[in-house]
């Protein structure tokens, strides 16, 4: 099955800063890579997601890239503020199956 | 939420008891699923539900059944709870016509 993992587990940055996570993939066929940020105590929530026929998405602050041939795909916050910490998990998804990364607590210093 | 909730939000059991977990949902999407977080291993998914009484296995099926009867509700059962099926439990709608998940608020479930 697919296997997906991410990095890193932690990252600090100071507010207006920029933060990238990565991930990798396993299974070529995947087809939908959304990213999901959790705050304490809540369900995730989408903030982005990315198609495979599509290479890269924007939305204000929020990007994200897609490089099929090498699978992976990452997310890119600009600008960040403190509201932006949270634990944010990627995903990838080939029909009823999606298989999460284990997860990056982000923590914007203010 | 999106129009999804679980019960109880909170549980304690004892090892050896069932426990059902509840997804309600009020979006009429055709797909519900139900994942569990666990420190380093991001959400995993149980089971799945593709229509009224049409199930399906997930990654970490074993010790979990499910049941449809209608389409608002996906019931979560562990017939015979063990101390490591203690974790937090999430259930996701779908539309049929979309590939994103709503996630619902989650249960914390402990077993002693």
């Amino acid at each position: 099955g697919e296997n997906v993992e991410q990095h890193p587990s932690t990252l600090s940055v100071q507010e207006g800063d920029s933060a990238v996570i990565k991930c990798t993939y396993s299974d070529s066929a995947s087809n939908y890579f959304p990213w999901y940020k959790q705050e304490l105590g809540k369900g995730p929530q989408l903030i982005i997601d990315i198609r495979s026929n599509v290479g890269e998405k924007k939305d204000q602050r929020i990007a994200v890239t897609l490089n099929k041939t090498a699978k992976h795909f990452s997310l890119h916050i600009t600008e960040t503020q403190p509201e932006d910490s949270a634990v944010y998990f990627c995903a990838a998804s080939i029909h009823n199956d999606m298989r999460f990364g284990a997860g990056t607590r982000l923590t914007v210093k203010p | 939420d999106a129009g999804i909730t679980q019960s109880p939000r909170h549980k304690v059991t004892e090892t050896g008891t069932p426990v059902t977990l509840r997804c309600h949902q009020t979006e009429n999407h055709r797909y519900m699923y139900w994942y569990r977080q666990d420190p380093g291993h991001g959400l995993r998914l149980i089971h799945y539900s593709y229509g009224v009484k049409d199930t399906d296995k997930g990654e970490v099926s074993d010790g979990y059944s499910v049941s449809r009867s209608k389409t608002e509700d996906f019931l979560l059962t562990l017939e015979s709870a063990t101390s490591s099926q203690t974790s937090v439990y999430f259930c996701a709608i779908k539309d049929n016509s979309d590939n994103e998940q709503f996630f619902g608020p989650g249960t914390r479930l402990t077993v002693l």
